[in-house]
């Protein structure tokens, strides 16, 4: 089992639409978590970080939380063309290392 | 302030060469973390450095990849003995400290060995 797993991709969804991105991680231990947007021949960028359960929010993402089922998730509401880019999960471990999933690749379309 | 800066930008160089490739972090942050990103996958850990001494290493593929900051700020990955393998986007990444490890990437160094 991989450390950190993402669903697969590529997402498709209209704009205004949510989009949901998935983030499971097998370090029970883990106790937090980043999302970062990387857009294509760029580097990735932090769009949010969360460390306890629940949901965060931050305008029109929402970072939620389950410690319990290992799973941590990204919502984008409103979905814009502009949001179209790889979203990487990266989760820091109970050993003190941040690693990063795959990726999803979400394309909004107009 | 001005974010991580990473040179070259490119690099394109043939199979066997030496290649040196430079990060600077943000101003003030003592972390800084070396990745390697190869096409449709997430960044894969290679170093991570706290001030001058390398914290942890065990990323490095082999023992022909090394790094160094000797003065806690600029930090500059080797590899020796280039193979086409080694072809990928080369990420640096600081974080304010380790406890933070809310990290910001510089714009990467995309190497291509021939």
């Amino acid at each position: 089992q991989k450390e950190v797993e993402q669903n697969s991709g590529p997402l498709s969804v209209p704009e205004g639409a949510i989009a949901s991105l998935n983030c499971t991680y097998s370090d029970r231990g883990s106790q937090s978590f980043f999302w970062y947007r990387q857009y294509s021949g760029k580097s990735p960028e932090l769009i949010m970080s969360i460390y306890s359960n629940g949901d965060k929010e931050d305008g029109r993402f929402t970072a939620q939380l389950n410690k319990a089922s290992q799973y941590v998730s990204l919502l984008i509401r409103d979905s814009q063309p502009s949001d179209s880019a790889t979203y990487l999960c990266a989760v820091k471990t109970s050993y003190d290392k941040v690693i990063f999933g795959p990726g999803t690749s979400l394309s909004v379309i107009p | 302030g001005a974010g991580v800066s990473q040179t070259p930008s490119n690099k394109v160089t043939e199979k066997g060469k030496y290649v040196e490739l430079r990060c600077d972090p943000i101003s003030g942050h003592t972390a800084l973390y070396w990745y390697r990103q190869s096409l449709g996958q997430g960044p894969e850990f290679l170093i991570y450095f706290q001030g001058t001494g390398a914290a942890d290493d065990s990323g490095l593929p082999n023992d022909r990849f090394f790094a160094v900051r000797p003065e806690g700020s600029v930090s500059t990955l080797k590899i020796q003995r280039t193979e086409r393998g080694d072809s990928a986007v080369y990420l640096c990444a600081s974080s304010l400290d380790r406890g933070y490890n809310e990290q910001f990437f510089g714009p990467g160094t995309r190497l291509t060995v021939l």
